[in-house]
Formats: C-alpha cells, sequence, structure tokens
C-alpha cells in the first residue's frame, strides 16, 4: 500500500548541530509539505513543493530549508538548531488540485525534535 | 494570511451530535475549507472539504454560510472513539502561491 514516512520518529540534539528529518512517500504525489506542531499553535507550514525541483516558503520558513530532487522525497533541514526549533515536524502530501478544487493531504507519523 | 479561530475545548455524549465551528476571515469565493481529524502521536487525517453550503460523506457534514465566515463541522451520533483533535484549513491560492492556514485545533472530549 502506498505511505508516508517520516524518519526518525524521535531526534534529540544540541544547538548549533545540523540535522535533517527524511520524509518519503509512495503516493506518486506532486505535492509536499512540512509543518511544525506546538501547543497553542495548531500546525503551521514551514515549506512545500509544488513538484521536482519546486520549493515555497510557508509562514514560518526562518531557519529551515528544503530540497526536491525526486517526486518521493523531501527533506527537511535545520541549518543551525535552536531551542525554538523543538516541536512536533509533521510531512504531508498531496496530488495536484482536481476539477472541483480538491486537495486532501496525507500526513506522515511526525517526527519529534528536541534541541537542548 | 486568512486567520483561524476554533473553540479550544469541547465535551459530548455518546450519541449525541457535535458541532465544531471555525471561524475565518479574508476567505475568497474560490477559498475552500478542510477539516481534519487528529489522535494522540499521529498526524491529522482528512475528514471532510467544500466550498459553500453544505457537503455530506459517509463520516461528517460540513455547512459553510453564504457570506463564508465560518464554517461547521457536525458529527453525528458521535462516539467514545471520536475523542480527538479537530482541525479546520483553509487553503488560499494568491497568484501561482499557496496559503494555507490551520486553526489551533478544539479538542472534542466524547463521555460515556
Amino acid at each position: 500500500d502506498a505511505e508516508i514516512t517520516q524518519s526518525p520518529r524521535h531526534k534529540i540534539t544540541e544547538t548549533g548541530r545540523q540535522v535533517t528529518l527524511a520524509c518519503h512517500q509512495t503516493w506518486n504525489h506532486n505535492n509536499m509539505f512540512w509543518y511544525r506542531q506546538d501547543l497553542g499553535h495548531g500546525l503551521r507550514l514551514i515549506h512545500y513543493s509544488y513538484g521536482v525541483q519546486d520549493t515555497n516558503k510557508g509562514e514560518v520558513s526562518d531557519g529551515y530549508s528544503v530540497s526536491r530532487s525526486n517526486t518521493e522525497d523531501l527533506p527537511l533541514t535545520l541549518e543551525s538548531a535552536a531551542s525554538s526549533q523543538t516541536s512536533v515536524y509533521f510531512c504531508a502530501s498531496s496530488d495536484s488540485y482536481g476539477l472541483d478544487g480538491t486537495d486532501t493531504q496525507y500526513f506522515g507519523p511526525g517526527t519529534r525534535l528536541t534541541v537542548l | 494570511l486568512a486567520k483561524t479561530t476554533q473553540p479550544i475545548s469541547m465535551d459530548s455524549y455518546e450519541g449525541q451530535e457535535v458541532n465544531i465551528t471555525c471561524s475565518h476571515n479574508n476567505i475568497a469565493t474560490n477559498d475552500y475549507i478542510t477539516w481534519y481529524q487528529q489522535f494522540p502521536s499521529q498526524g491529522p487525517r482528512f475528514i471532510i472539504q467544500g466550498y459553500k453550503t453544505k457537503v455530506t460523506n459517509e463520516v461528517a457534514s460540513l455547512f459553510i454560510p453564504a457570506d463564508r465566515k465560518s464554517s461547521t463541522l457536525s458529527l453525528p451520533r458521535v462516539s467514545l472513539s471520536d475523542t480527538a483533535v479537530y482541525y479546520c484549513l483553509v487553503v488560499t491560492q494568491v497568484g501561482s502561491a499557496r496559503q494555507l492556514t490551520f486553526g489551533s485545533g478544539t479538542q472534542l472530549t466524547v463521555l460515556p
């Protein structure tokens, strides 16, 4: 069955280190997204991609980067981790807009990142 | 950026109908509203989506009034397994860019 996976599921790192979170989907979806979820803030969009070689900034992109070299993967990199980036990170994917505008996102299980 | 507002929490009893409202300003004619359900330690899961008036599927209904300043997710005859956090999402197309705004979520607790 098609799925979306994230790794690692849990990560502890230190301030200033570079961290990369992996996201892999086998839906063959064009669109992929990264969110962070903090208590009281719901989900906030970090970056998204409409397809290979395409990346766009979301609401809270500072300190994060992504690259899309193939359809299946959208890794999220924290260039220099900060304690404020301690959060749960969710990856999602969706197919392109249908004729009626529907765009269902399928979410991965999340990565809990702690920056000490 | 569109802003969405939801109640923080709601309690209900098994078998009752539950209505969760999301307020959203600056929503344009073509913007659609989507609702997701999230259980602890899991990613959100799609429930329902709509543009206007009423949409119904096998698990929920979505009501969007004519002014589109709010939307209401209706869960008929809830059970204990419906205890979860429910999020509304507004997706706005601005030129070629996409703005996604999730509400902060409503914790629904279904009591026996």
